[in-house]
């Protein structure tokens, strides 16, 4: 069964300083991994996604994430905070087997200040 | 170019009424998900239809849910004689095709309340 866990609920960065949100996954197969971020009030949009053809993986508005196999991890990184990155952020599995549905973890509220 | 359409974005129902939950997946789209965002928790998955089939419902409360997707128009989330713990917002996610690989997009959600 595939899960996700995701360390701190809640991280606060200084706007220009690194953004590092956590995401441990457990699977019993080769998973398929995924960040996406939740603006108040909005949907889902996807930030990134791991599908096996690069352990470092880049996405949209300057984000990146790298798959570590030995650690069970997808941490989702950017190298400058800015304050419209302030969101939720989710990580999510799905693997084969697991019927297409994604498991998300219980997410990380970004805050950047000034 | 339109994305995933849910509405509506708002709901309020009284206990014991019914609510009915529509989503229009995105073009060329023939798969839909359903998920429900409790407050302060992440995304639980609730149900996967085809088009005219249900595929997976292992997320769906036993009782007073239900969810459909017609050949033709929206797919339905209903829940009968709502309670206080329905209260969540509610998303819908389409893909082109049902593979775990899948990208899934998400509509913006229905916010539902019930008094």
């Amino acid at each position: 069964a595939q899960s996700v866990t995701q360390l701190g609920s809640h991280v606060s960065v200084s706007e220009g300083a690194l953004v590092l949100l956590r995401c441990n996954y457990s699977s019993s197969v080769p998973p398929y991994l995924f960040w996406y971020v939740q603006y108040p009030n909005q949907g889902l949009q996807l930030l990134l996604k791991y599908t096996s053809a690069a352990t470092l993986v880049k996405g949209i508005n300057g984000f990146e994430a790298e798959f570590k196999k030995s650690e069970t991890s997808f941490h989702l990184t950017k190298p400058s905070a800015h304050m419209s990155d302030a969101a939720e952020y989710f990580c999510a599995v799905s693997e084969t087997g697991g019927g297409n549905k994604l498991t998300f973890g219980t997410g990380t509220q970004l805050k950047v200040e000034l | 170019n339109a994305g995933v359409m849910q509405n509506p974005r708002h709901l309020v129902r009284r206990r014991g009424q019914e609510a009915r939950l529509r989503c229009s997946p995105m073009k060329g789209h023939s798969h839909v998900y359903w998920y429900r965002q409790l407050p302060e928790e992440g995304l639980k998955f609730m149900v996967y239809l085809q088009k005219e089939n249900i595929i997976d419902e292992s997320g769906m409360p036993k009782e007073r849910f239900s969810a459909e997707f017609p050949k033709e128009g929206p797919s339905i989330l209903r829940i009968q004689q709502v309670v206080r713990g329905d209260s969540a917002a509610y998303f819908c996610a389409s893909s082109p095709a049902g593979n775990y690989q899948e990208t899934q997009y998400f509509g913006p959600g229905t916010r539902l309340l019930v008094l």
